[in-house]
């Protein structure tokens, strides 16, 4: 069974750090892509970091660029976002997809307040 | 980047109605198209993905259909648990982008 698991949300003071993290089992983790979007309360899905299956390849929306980084560790199938520097306008769930060409896997979703 | 223009909104509609929404990308992203459904408080759900097939477990009165870089998700006899927000997203190149969301409503 193919399953995408997020956690490490929580509540930070603005200017804090926090590091999410996301497992993929059931599935070839090491071949897909990887992406973290994110869905403040009621908004729409934006995304927010892009690695490639190897991770030589990444990309950042221009919101987070320089305070979040993205990494992946295949032999264990995980994916990671560190997120410094933390604003208000980060609140939001943040969640994790897998995709391979036209597959692709969601995950549930780990929620990010950051308030003072 | 590509940039995806999806249309309504917004929209009311009655039990029983057929319902299209539709989405336009900006350049070709050939068949690498996904919809959402999501229901407030849950996660996105895979309704279609490859532009036109049916995730497992969904219903078939949901259907996808492709014409040059527009797309549209046709719910062909809406439910009273089709009441949702449907999203649109290209997955053809990095990064990934989304439709600003179709609102159904009663």
């Amino acid at each position: 069974e193919v399953q995408v698991v997020e956690s490490g949300g929580d509540l930070v003071q603005p200017g804090g750090s926090l590091r999410l993290s996301c497992a993929g089992s059931g599935y070839t983790f090491s071949s897909f892509e990887m992406n973290w979007v994110r869905q403040a309360a009621g908004k729409g899905l934006e995304f927010v970091s892009y690695i490639s299956s190897s991770g030589d390849t990444i990309y950042y929306a221009d919101s987070v660029k320089g305070r979040f980084t993205v990494s992946r560790d295949n032999a264990n199938k995980l994916l990671f976002l560190q997120m410094n520097s933390l604003r208000v306008e980060d609140t939001a769930t943040y969640y994790c997809t897998s995709i391979r060409g036209v597959t692709t896997y969601w995950g549930q979703g780990t929620p990010v307040a950051v308030s003072s | 980047d590509i940039h995806m223009t999806q249309s309504p909104s917004s929209l009311s509609a009655s039990v029983g109605d057929r319902v299209s929404i539709s989405c336009r990308a900006s350049q070709n992203i050939y068949d690498y198209l996904n919809w959402f459904q999501q229901r407030p408080g849950r996660a996105p759900r895979l309704l279609i993905y490859g532009g036109v097939t049916l995730q497992s477990g969904v219903p078939s009165r949901f259907t996808g259909s492709r014409s040059g870089t527009y797309f549209t998700l046709t719910i062909s006899s809406l439910q009273f648990e089709d009441f949702a927000t449907y999203y649109c997203q290209q997955t053809s190149s990095p990064p990934l982008s989304f439709g600003g969301g179709t609102r159904v409503d009663i």
